[in-house]
């Protein structure tokens, strides 16, 4: 089986523009998480989508979205792009039929976004 | 709150002799807890899982960890380092509560550095 597929790899964006980064997940993954992380504040959760439903999200401005789509492909999208926001970003893909609570996560390879 | 904690930025262990990276949790009700390791440049890669029963868990690569309750702690272990083991290690807790949610909580990672 393919891994969790994440597009692009690496993105250098200037302060105000918005972003767009894609998530593929393992096949029959239904759940997909979003993390960031960053040298300062380590692996944070942005949010997770289930069934095109977002079912948790992290303490994060609204500026950060996400969605999901009927083959449980993720995208997120970050607008008015601040230089905070320069991080490795990662998805991950889950099961998660029912309660999904012991699910494992597994991860995709990030992409790397700069902001200048 | 829950939290993870990792106490040690850094262990450094020769090629051959056991490592050991601890972790410790602080989380109400029952844990579910799980190790990734990450190297440079790619996304989270999971080790093993700790979700109910036996204490001690045996993973991938030769990993395993043991579940303290009494501790609140779930320490990974080997017990022969490889140079190829060198990489960055997280432990991360998934809340028992909150329903059908696959959000981790990350620790703030440990670098393992194996010397040959």
């Amino acid at each position: 089986k393919a891994g969790v597929t994440q597009t692009p790899r690496y993105l250098i964006k200037t302060r105000g523009q918005q972003v767009t980064l894609s998530c593929s997940p393992i096949s029959g993954h239904r759940s997909v998480s979003w993390y960031q992380q960053t040298p300062g504040q380590g692996l944070q959760f942005l949010f997770e989508y289930f069934s095109e439903t977002q079912r948790n999200k992290g303490n994060f401005p609204g500026r950060f979205s996400g969605r999901q789509f009927s083959n449980s492909r993720s995208e997120m999208n970050v607008s008015t792009l601040e230089l905070g926001d320069s991080a490795l970003y990662l998805c991950a893909s889950s099961l998660a039929g029912g309660q999904g609570i012991t699910d494992t996560q597994y991860f995709g390879p990030g992409t790397r976004l700069t902001v200048l | 709150a829950q939290s993870v904690a990792q106490p040690e930025d850094q262990v450094n262990v020769a090629e051959g002799n056991p490592l050991t990276v601890k972790c410790t949790y602080s989380v109400s009700g029952n844990p579910y807890l799980f190790w990734y390791v990450q190297y440079p440049n790619r996304g989270l890669q999971f080790l093993l899982k700790y979700i109910t029963g036996d204490n001690l868990v045996k993973g991938s690569y030769g990993f395993e960890a043991e579940f303290n309750k009494s501790q609140t702690s779930f320490h990974l272990k080997k017990p022969s380092a490889l140079v190829s083991d060198s990489a960055l290690y997280f432990c991360a807790v998934r809340p028992p509560y909150g329903g059908a949610t696959n959000k981790l909580i990350f620790g703030t990672g440990t670098l393992l550095a194996v010397q040959p």
